[in-house]
């Protein structure tokens, strides 16, 4: 969805490096989240946040945390990364009413040796 | 905990076939449901949003069914065609709007 950028599309990193991931979306939706993605595994939801200031821990927080610095962007950071967080993640946003779709953004691709 | 399965998990079809792909969720209690698809190194395009109180919704050769009872939901292609090759997911709206994903099925229509 060109309403949802994602940066970097791919990152390569070492174990312990702390890493940022960016989501920005435009049309000031309410709603984000951020997913990973994993192979046999589906997309499982790290953490979630209805507006600024507001930050709700999904399935999988431990090891990932998250900032809304303003209402388009959401950030997802590894303090300190390890192997088993190699995965693709996923940003999405969606408006406040219930039949209103989630769109996601094109992913990140991230590998840590 | 809601679980979502998707079967079945590939498949692969002659183009022109209509083809059915199944999703069940084990907790009845869910707000809507939503099927995606997933192309390689892309992100996930929603195709069919279908409230909890829908039965089906319809978007050109897509047809998306819910039976909230029995914990399931089918997606229909008709006449498949070779654009319609790609990952299929199947998620569920449970509280606090959150998803939960299935594993997908991955789909080749053969020309």
């Amino acid at each position: 969805d060109a309403d949802v950028t994602q940066t970097p599309r791919n990152r390569i990193t070492k174990t312990g490096k702390r890493i940022m991931l960016e989501c920005s979306q435009t049309k000031g939706h309410d709603r984000m989240y951020w997913y990973r993605q994993d192979p046999g595994l589906g997309l499982r939801l790290i953490y979630y946040s209805f507006d600024v200031k507001d930050i709700n821990k999904g399935e999988i927080s431990d090891g990932y945390s998250v900032s809304r610095q303003a209402q388009a962007k959401f950030s997802l950071s590894l303090e300190s990364a390890i192997p088993n967080q190699t995965a693709l993640y996923f940003c999405a946003k969606r408006g406040q009413l219930e039949n209103q779709p989630q769109h996601f953004g094109d992913g990140t691709r991230l590998s840590i040796l | 905990k809601q679980e979502v399965t998707q079967i079945p998990a590939a498949l692969s079809v002659p183009e022109g076939e209509n083809l059915v792909l199944n999703c069940s969720f084990t907790d009845s209690a869910i707000y809507n449901l939503q099927w995606f698809r997933q192309d390689p190194g892309k992100g996930l395009t929603s195709l069919l949003l279908i409230q909890s109180s829908q039965r089906e919704q319809t978007s050109g050769r897509l047809n998306a069914s819910l039976d909230k009872s029995s914990g399931r939901s089918t997606l229909y292609i008709a006449a498949s065609q070779p654009g319609d090759s790609a990952t299929y997911l199947c998620a569920v709206g449970t509280g606090f709007q959150k998803l939960v994903f299935g594993t997908g099925t991955r789909l080749l229509v053969s020309p």
